[in-house]
């Protein structure tokens, strides 16, 4: 089954600094992988997700990049904020029904 | 608006009494799944149905079982509770095709006494 490793497991930034978030996959058929952010309490919320037809996607301050050849993907914030503090998950989704998480990145900006 | 719902949001049971979690959905989604989220982890998927089809991961235990009596509703049945499976249980549902997002209820949190 696919294999999906996210790094790092926490990232502080100071406000209005960029934060990057990455994950690898090991499933070359893998072909949507959508982003979460997951606050505390909370169900994951799909803030972004790019399919493997697209290498870069972009909405507003959040940006996915995807790298089919090289199996890895990764998330952009810019000019971070506060609100911006939660879990952030990827996943990947290959043939099939399923869905693998990464092992998720607890973001803190420093006000 | 069209959502997945999850009742109770909150559940307490006692070691080893059985205990059903319930979602339900608007979304007319083929596909339905139940996670357990424990604190500090990814979700991890226990099983999920494709219609009426059911596909059991294999390292759920046998503890574990639901049901999908029709489209818009799945169960999760615990039989014999034990004090590892305190954690929050997420139901998500997603249309047929891979490349499709999933839609996550609120979430169950099981407390066990």
């Amino acid at each position: 089954g696919e294999n999906v490793e996210q790094h790092p497991s926490t990232l502080s930034v100071q406000e209005g600094d960029s934060a990057v978030i990455k994950c690898t996959y090991s499933d070359s058929a893998s072909n949507y992988f959508p982003w979460y952010k997951q606050e505390l309490g909370k169900r994951p919320q799909l803030i972004i997700d790019i399919r493997s037809n697209v290498g870069e996607k972009k909405d507003q301050r959040i940006a996915v990049t995807l790298n089919k050849t090289a199996k890895h993907f990764s998330l952009h914030i810019t000019e971070t904020q506060p609100e911006d503090s939660a879990v952030y998950f990827c996943a990947a989704n290959s043939a099939g029904n399923q869905f693998y998480f990464g092992t998720g990145t607890s973001l803190t900006v420093i006000p | 608006d069209a959502m997945v719902i999850q009742n109770p949001r909150y559940q307490v049971t006692q070691f080893g009494k059985p205990v059903t979690l319930s979602c339900s959905q608007t979304l007319n989604h083929n596909v339905m799944y139940w996670y357990q989220q424990k604190s500090s982890q990814a979700p991890k998927l226990l099983f999920h149905y494709y219609d009426k089809d059911f596909n059991n991961e294999a390292d759920t235990p046998d503890n574990f079982q639901s049901r999908r009596p029709n489209t818009s509703f799945c169960f999760l049945d615990i039989r014999s509770p034990g004090l590892g499976d305190a954690a929050m249980y997420l139901c998500a549902t997603s249309l047929i095709a891979s490349n499709q997002p999933q839609h996550f209820g609120d979430g169950t949190r099981l407390s066990i006494l």
